[in-house]
């Protein structure tokens, strides 16, 4: 099966810094891979996602890559701010599979102002 | 918007104790899932539904069972309750050929 490894599993930058999380994958047919921000006391919610036919999209201060090749990809959070601060999980998945997602195992992001 | 509802947010059980997590959406998914959260872990898939009295083991189904008896339903159930599956449970749902999920706010259960 799938296997989604992310790094760092805790990341604390200054505020107005970037910030990049970088996972990998292992099967070679996934073909999407959402990215989703857990607040304290809440369950995780979608921010972004990309799918295999596309190698970066934006949505204001976030972006993800994807290199297919090298089975990895990432998230970048451009202008940090307070409110960024959250677990941030990264996954796969693949319609063959049923569309389970596989999680990495979180990156908990601090920003200090 | 979807909504996936879980009904306790906070539960603590005795260990041996059979314990029933309930989840409840309201977007008409056809897929239903549990997941539980330990830290350094990330999400751990329990079991899954695609439909109405369906059910498919994932990566970590010993100790648990599921029932979906209803389309909007998904109960967890932890037979045996033991102290190691003191965790957070994540309940999300999809639509059919979906792959976004939308998540509940989470159940925390504490086994003494």
């Amino acid at each position: 099966g799938e296997n989604v490894e992310q790094h760092p599993s805790t990341l604390s930058v200054q505020e107005g810094d970037s910030a990049v999380i970088k996972c990998t994958y292992s099967d070679s047919a996934s073909n999407y891979f959402p990215w989703y921000k857990q607040e304290l006391g809440k369950g995780p919610q979608l921010i972004i996602d990309i799918r295999s036919n596309v190698g970066e999209k934006k949505d204001q201060r976030i972006a993800v890559t994807l290199n297919k090749t090298a089975k990895h990809f990432s998230l970048h959070i451009t202008e940090t701010q307070p409110e960024d601060s959250a677990v941030y999980f990264c996954a796969a998945s693949y319609k063959a599979a049923g569309n389970k997602l596989t999680f990495g195992g979180g990156t908990r992001v601090l920003v200090k102002p | 918007d979807v909504k996936v509802t879980q009904s306790s947010r906070y539960l603590v059980k005795r260990t041996g104790e059979k314990v029933f997590l309930e989840c409840v959406q309201d977007m008409d998914h056809e897929n239903m899932f549990w997941y539980r959260q330990d830290p350094g872990l990330g999400l751990r898939l329990i079991y899954f539904s695609y439909d109405v009295k369906m059910k498919e083991k994932g990566d970590i189904p010993e100790g648990y069972s599921v029932s979906r008896e209803k389309k909007e339903r998904f109960s967890l159930i932890l037979e045996s309750a033991s102290t190691n599956q003191t965790s957070m449970y994540l309940c999300a749902s999809s639509p059919q050929g979906g792959q976004g999920y939308t998540f509940g706010s989470g159940t925390r259960l504490t086994v003494v």
